[in-house]
């Protein structure tokens, strides 16, 4: 049974700095993975997907690794600003089943 | 455009109450997904509409639970006899088809079970 795990729950950390989010993932035959940003009383929004042949996508200061031998991905956030505070989901999504198997998330927190 | 959205925001009810949740997807989407968040934890997958077809009720937790999609379009999520573990924020989401990967989300509805 896949399972994804987010490390850590929640993080700190001062405007400006890069900073890395973790998810891993227990079966490596995924078909993608995502990572999305939920801000409180808004719904989710997809910031970036891999597909299971790729190892990296990137969009503006976002950038996501993809190691599936490993089980891991990371989100990588350069320059963060207080606008980036929010909580982080990575969804993983199983060969051609179109179900998402989710992380708990982590809630980040930039302090200006 | 729109977006996908939900009502209510916000509800809150006895335990023993029944309660309908609604979703209307993003015009011309096909599929729609309904997902449930509990504190702290990760979404949980509830059920699948891909048009006409049947859907997918393997996530429902338990026969308390249907949801219904008329036309099509709007979805209703609906939770008899409420217990106090069906407290949680429910979300639905649309994409264009099943294969779409990009799903759209709604802001949820946060259900609160006194």
């Amino acid at each position: 049974k896949q399972e994804v795990t987010q490390i850590p729950a929640a993080l700190s950390v001062p405007e400006g700095e890069n900073l890395v989010l973790n998810c891993s993932f227990t079966d490596s035959a995924i078909y993608n993975l995502q990572w999305f940003r939920q801000d409180p009383g808004k719904g989710l929004t997809s910031l970036l997907l891999i597909q299971s042949s790729q190892r990296e996508q990137t969009s503006g200061r976002l950038n996501a690794s993809l190691d599936k031998s490993s089980g891991r991905s990371t989100l990588y956030i350069a320059a963060s600003q207080p606008g980036d505070s929010a909580t982080y989901l990575c969804a993983v999504r199983v060969d051609s089943n179109y179900q998402l198997i989710w992380g708990a998330g982590t809630k980040l927190i930039i302090k200006p | 455009g729109a977006g996908v959205s939900q009502s209510p925001s916000n509800k809150v009810t006895e335990k023993g109450k029944d309660v309908e949740l609604r979703c209307d997807p993003i015009s011309g989407h096909t599929a729609l997904y309904w997902y449930r968040q509990s504190l702290g934890q990760g979404l949980e997958f509830l059920i699948y509409f891909q048009g006409n077809s049947a859907p997918d009720k393997s996530g429902l937790p338990s026969d308390r639970f249907s949801a219904e999609r008329t036309g099509g379009s709007v979805s209703t999520l609906t939770i008899q006899r409420t217990q106090q573990e069906d407290s949680a924020v429910y979300l639905c989401a649309s994409s264009w088809t099943a294969s779409q990967d990009t799903q759209y989300f709604g802001p949820g509805t946060r259900l609160t079970v006194l």
